[in-house]
């Protein structure tokens, strides 16, 4: 069965360090997101993506924060100069078409901020 | 917007008892629901959806739920918990607009214990 998958499973890193946080979306799927989850806390939404632009982000995705989509398959998450609260568990996901609802999740992606 | 409120942080059932975690929703616009699961050091798996028809939907291993739109529920059941229904489970939210690609908006969780 096709599944998202994302790399590193964990990600250390030091405070003002730049991270990359990389995703395969399911291969025939269209619209793509992040999501973070801080621990303890809720899921929440970072960013959507269809047809190589960013079609919605919340407050939390500032201008530390970028999405792309650099080849046919990879999804990634920057994050420019890392601080303390930006450790979280980071999700991508995928849906194949704009009539479907049903976002299929990888396994995150956890950084630890140092 | 949409807002989705899980009531009980924690839940403790014994084994083979009646699993109930409840989900209440608000948003602005006709909303599809889902619960999601998430086990341990895992991410998240879709249980079930309600999109439309069927207001009673059935989802993977055994779990069902209901939408009421008048009460703005959609509370998750199984009839008998089993040590593996052990996770944190969460209610989200997206609403019904053209063009899908929208936003889930999620609970803040229930983690669901099994006893022996």
């Amino acid at each position: 069965e096709p599944e998202v998958t994302q790399t590193p499973s964990h990600q250390v890193t030091q405070m003002g360090q730049e991270v990359i946080l990389r995703c395969v979306p399911i291969s025939n799927h269209l619209y793509f997101y992040w999501y973070r989850q801080i621990l303890g806390q809720k899921v929440e939404f970072l960013v959507s993506f269809y047809n190589n632009e960013i079609s919605e982000k919340s407050e939390i995705f500032d201008d530390q924060f970028s999405v792309e989509r650099p080849d046919g398959s990879n999804f990634t998450l920057k994050i420019r100069s890392t601080k303390l609260e930006d450790s979280a568990m980071y999700f991508c996901a995928s849906t194949n078409n704009q009539f479907s609802y049903e976002q299929y999740f990888g396994p995150g992606t956890r950084l630890t901020v140092t | 917007a949409q807002s989705v409120t899980q009531l009980g942080s924690h839940v403790s059932v014994s084994e083979g008892a009646l699993v109930l975690l409840r989900c209440n929703y608000s948003s602005s616009v006709p909303p599809y629901l889902f619960w999601y699961v998430q086990y341990p050091n895992q991410g998240l798996q879709l249980l079930l959806k309600y999109t439309t028809g069927a207001t009673l939907v059935k989802g993977i291993n055994g779990f069902e739920a209901e939408f009421k739109k008048s009460e703005t529920s959609f509370h998750l059941t199984k009839p008998s918990a089993h040590m593996s229904d052990a996770a944190e489970y969460f209610c989200a939210v997206t609403p019904i607009l053209t063009g899908g690609g929208n936003k889930l908006t999620f609970g803040t969780g229930t983690q669901l214990k099994v006893e022996l």
